[in-house]
């Protein structure tokens, strides 16, 4: 199946600093999304981005799909930035469309 | 903004017991999916569902796993028998088929816990 690899596994920031995550896939995509996991758990969805550039905020991503990877823009960071940013990918080809998920980036956001 | 429910938010449940997580998926979304993230892991897809039926299921979805709708608005994961390594936040994700998105939602998850 699909590999996907994030990185860096984890991420240590003074507040106000920049950031990018890096996701990297081994087979072309129909879906890729960004994810932010909350301290209570909760999957907070940051983007939809199969392929092109998004913003929002603070944040901005950038999905080359024919080189299979993915950038998460962190800008100005905040505390309650911290938690753990997921990359996952449903490949390309596929009906289901069952999403595959990168092991995380752990990011700490100092004050 | 429409999303999805899941419920209870925490569950404690002794091993061996049966357990029903539920799930209210977005309204007209035909894609159903549960996934679990054991402590410190990644997020791992158990199975997925559509047009009332399994689509989809992993490895880790064995015969102790069931998916179940029962009417036209709850989605629900049933745990037969549980065992300690069941213990995790379970998420159960839909998608809107019409509009040729692959975006799924997620819920807010479920944590179990057996002991």
């Amino acid at each position: 199946g699909i590999q996907v690899e994030q990185s860096p596994p984890d991420l240590i920031l003074q507040e106000g600093a920049n950031s990018t995550l890096r996701c990297n896939f081994s087979d072309s995509v129909n879906n890729l999304q960004w994810f932010h996991q909350n301290p209570w758990g909760q999957l907070i969805n940051l983007f939809y981005i199969p392929s092109g550039t998004k913003q929002n905020g603070r944040l901005s991503a950038t999905t080359v799909a024919t080189e299979r990877y993915s950038l998460l823009y962190i800008s100005s960071s905040q505390t309650t930035d911290s938690g753990v940013y997921f990359c996952a990918v449903t490949a390309g080809g596929t009906s289901y469309g069952k999403l595959t998920f990168g092991q995380g980036t752990i990011l700490t956001v100092h004050p | 903004e429409p999303e999805v429910t899941q419920t209870p938010s925490h569950q404690v449940t002794q091993m061996g017991q049966e357990v029903i997580l539920r799930c209210v998926p977005i309204s007209n979304h035909l894609y159903f999916y549960w996934y679990r993230q054991i402590l410190g892991q990644k997020v791992e897809f158990l199975v997925s569902f559509y047009n009332n039926e399994i689509s989809e299921k992993s490895e880790i979805f064995d015969d102790q796993f069931s998916v179940e709708r029962p009417d036209g608005s709850n989605f629900t994961l049933k745990i037969r028998s549980t065992k300690l390594e069941d213990s995790a936040m379970y998420f159960c994700a839909s998608r809107d088929t019409r509009s040729g998105s692959y975006e799924q939602y997620f819920g807010p998850g479920t944590r179990l816990t057996v002991t």
